[in-house]
């Protein structure tokens, strides 16, 4: 158990709805980073917030939302949802700005759209 | 950009044995760190080992070792007494060290099966 937990476990819906995905992470990390895993793209780094702030951005589709609240979990929204956003989402946190250098990643979320 | 290569999508070793899982990468940082992941059926991604580009000192984490070289941008993980439950998936990762982006960017991953 990392410690990151992210709801729900699984998620299914249909093309042009939107869902929200929550990470909550470890105790005292100040990062959350969201990644996408899917067949086609692999691993894919989306977006990073740390303390609130968004610190960095990656391959995240306008039609993608992120943010970091005062109680440091994140929420990652999706909308008009496409079959090809069917994918494994994923939320790591780490210490600080990432000091040490890893990752630690939540259960993740895989979304089903149909 | 930085880049993670692994050019094998599969691999196969016998219970008790030794195997080596390849990835190489490319980059113009001089300070970064290197990750090996699993991720075995229950799709978490679990954090194996960890190489800081500054030491020379190859990590080890008891049957996990690296073979790091940095002027190959070379970074292969070695798992000694191979046990069923090593197999999973591998990913092996870059992050830089300075900068404000601490990304995590991933290799396509190879498929390690243990037979026994």
């Amino acid at each position: 158990d990392s410690g990151v937990t992210q709801t729900p476990k699984h998620l299914i819906t249909a093309t042009g709805q939107r869902v929200t995905l929550r990470c909550s992470p470890r105790s005292g990390d100040l990062s959350v980073y969201w990644y996408q895993q899917s067949l086609d793209q692999g691993l894919q780094f989306l977006i990073q917030y740390y303390n609130g702030e968004e610190r960095a951005k990656g391959n995240i589709l306008e039609r993608f939302s992120a943010q970091q609240f005062p109680d440091l979990h994140s929420e990652l929204n999706l909308s008009s949802l496409e079959l090809g956003d069917s994918a494994l989402y994923f939320c790591a946190s780490s210490p600080r700005g990432g000091v040490g250098g890893e990752q630690y990643f939540g259960p993740g979320t895989r979304l089903t759209v149909t | 950009a930085q880049t993670v290569t692994q050019s094998q999508p599969e691999m196969s070793v016998q219970e008790a044995e030794t195997v080596t899982l390849s990835c190489t990468y490319d980059t113009s940082e001089s300070d970064y760190y290197l990750f090996w992941y699993k991720q075995p059926p229950s799709r978490q991604m679990i954090l194996v080992i960890r190489q800081e580009a500054y030491k020379q000192q190859n990590a080890t984490e008891n049957r996990f070792s690296v073979n790091f070289q940095k002027a190959a941008k070379s970074f292969s993980l070695k798992i000694s007494d191979s046990q069923l439950g090593d197999a999973a998936m591998y990913f092996c990762a870059y992050r830089s060290a300075t900068g404000a982006n601490s990304k995590l960017t991933f290799g396509k991953g190879i498929t390690l099966s243990v037979r026994p």
